[in-house]
């Protein structure tokens, strides 16, 4: 069975700081991919950065990062420079057969 | 273009009644899945359709189902409605299977069960 598990319901960082959000995973498969998404209040899931389990190279996407521990089976978001607009809802998933999520880390943005 | 569109947004009904949404993915979009996120259980697998077949499915029970037409328009049935049936329910579209490719969710349908 997969599994995805977001160990911090809640986390809080100051605009134009550095934040990390935690992400560990359990899969039998050998190819599988990994994703962050973000779920704004009352707005729309969007994706905000993806991994290919076979690549050892860590995704980057402008403010957003990666850090892929394969061997560790972690995969957590780092997002630096805070905005305003960063605060949201942000669930780790993990597709090997079905694509299954966290329950999500709730981001707040102090001003 | 115009993005994944949720119909009804909101809706109530009865224990006992049943309910279908509906899901209009992007434009050239062939993979439909659908989720449901509750407060308690977080986001939760029900189905995924491409090219009109059933692909996957999540640990629902019989009363979910769905179809995906020639279209790509896809639609979720829950019969003999319970209490618990109430939350968001999402659809996503991709133009790959599921985390092949990026998704793009609606806004959801919202559902309350009376």
């Amino acid at each position: 069975a997969q599994t995805v598990t977001q160990s911090q319901p809640e986390m809080s960082v100051q605009e134009a700081e550095t934040v990390t959000l935690s992400c560990t995973y359990d899969t039998s498969e050998s190819d599988y991919y990994l994703f962050w998404y973000k779920q704004p209040p009352s707005r729309q899931m969007i994706l905000v950065i993806r991994q290919e389990a076979y690549k050892q190279q860590n995704a980057t996407e402008n403010r957003f990062s990666v850090n892929f521990q394969k061997a560790a089976k972690s995969f957590s978001l780092k997002i630096s420079d805070s905005q305003l607009g960063d605060a949201a809802m942000y669930f780790c998933a993990l597709k090997g057969g079905k694509l299954i999520f966290g329950q999500g880390t709730e981001l707040s943005v102090k001003p | 273009k115009a993005g994944v569109t949720q119909t009804p947004r909101y809706l109530i009904k009865t224990r006992g009644q049943q309910v279908t949404l509906s899901c209009s993915p992007i434009s050239g979009h062939r993979s439909v899945s659908w989720y449901q996120q509750t407060p308690g259980q977080g986001l939760q697998f029900l189905f995924e359709y491409f090219s009109e077949t059933q692909r996957n499915k999540g640990n629902f029970p019989g009363r979910f189902s769905g179809r995906q037409f020639s279209n790509s328009r896809s639609e979720m049935n829950v019969s003999t409605l319970e209490l618990g049936d109430s939350a968001l329910y999402l659809c996503a579209s991709s133009t790959r299977l599921a985390g092949q490719g990026e998704l793009f969710f609606g806004e959801g349908s919202r559902l309350t069960v009376l």
